[in-house]
């Protein structure tokens, strides 16, 4: 299976400050990598898919990154309502799977 | 407006099988692809497995001979049965649409306890 390795697994980031969140696989997966958001209570919310293109609906803050192994998701600008925890996912290969997540508060 | 809505049994036995439905509303399951995925205790996240628009299924090797996913597309339903449960199939269950998870349901807590 590819290993997702998620960074940080928390974070805590003022209003209006950048936030990155890192993912990184154990194998090239083609830009195959969406990034969710998952509200307390709530079903995860995709927010990137393909790496890089953003998901009808979600505000452009949020920005996605990278290819080959190494993957980023940017939030430009900390909102109170972007506290969560954010996963990514490879769908390159089968099984797909899931980083450990990153719990994101606001300071 | 696509919706997906997870039912069954929030409490199962230990050994006895877990079975739940996904009906889908506003987008015929015989199009895209239709997938279980479940989140421990914990926030671990595993993606079980899927059911095409086709009938063909994909499932997570972890969970070996366990696990089943069928449809019904009459009624717009696509099923989840996971056979032989421990206690660490316990998890909050979605069901999803798509090779990208673009939309789920509000997933159902289950339990398995004696």
């Amino acid at each position: 299976d590819i290993q997702m390795t998620q960074s940080p697994p928390s974070l805590s980031a003022s209003l209006g400050e950048t936030v990155s969140i890192e993912c990184r696989a154990s194998e090239d997966i083609y830009s195959n990598l969406a990034w969710y958001q998952q509200k307390s209570g709530k079903s995860p919310q995709l927010l990137i898919y393909y790496a890089s293109s953003l998901q009808d609906g979600v505000p452009s803050r949020f920005s996605g990154s990278g290819s080959g192994t190494q993957y980023s998701l940017k939030i430009s600008g900390m909102q109170p309502e972007d506290e969560g925890v954010y996963y990514c996912l490879q769908g390159s290969k089968y099984p797909y799977t899931f980083g450990a997540g990153t719990k994101l508060e606001l300071k | 407006e696509v919706q997906l809505q997870e039912s069954g049994p929030g409490l199962v036995k230990p050994s006895q099988s877990l079975s739940l439905t996904c009906s889908v509303t506003g987008y015929s399951i015989t199009s895209n692809y239709w997938g279980w995925i479940r989140k421990f205790p914990g926030n671990k996240m595993e993606w079980m497995g899927y059911i095409s628009y086709s009938g063909s299924t994909s499932y997570n090797p972890s969970l070996k001979s366990r696990i089943s996913i069928t449809r019904d597309t009459s009624k717009n339903q696509f099923f989840l049965q996971l056979n032989s449960v421990t206690t660490e199939d316990t998890a909050t269950y979605y069901c999803a649409r798509g090779r990208y998870l673009d939309y789920w349901g509000q997933g159902v807590m289950v339990t398995v306890s004696s």
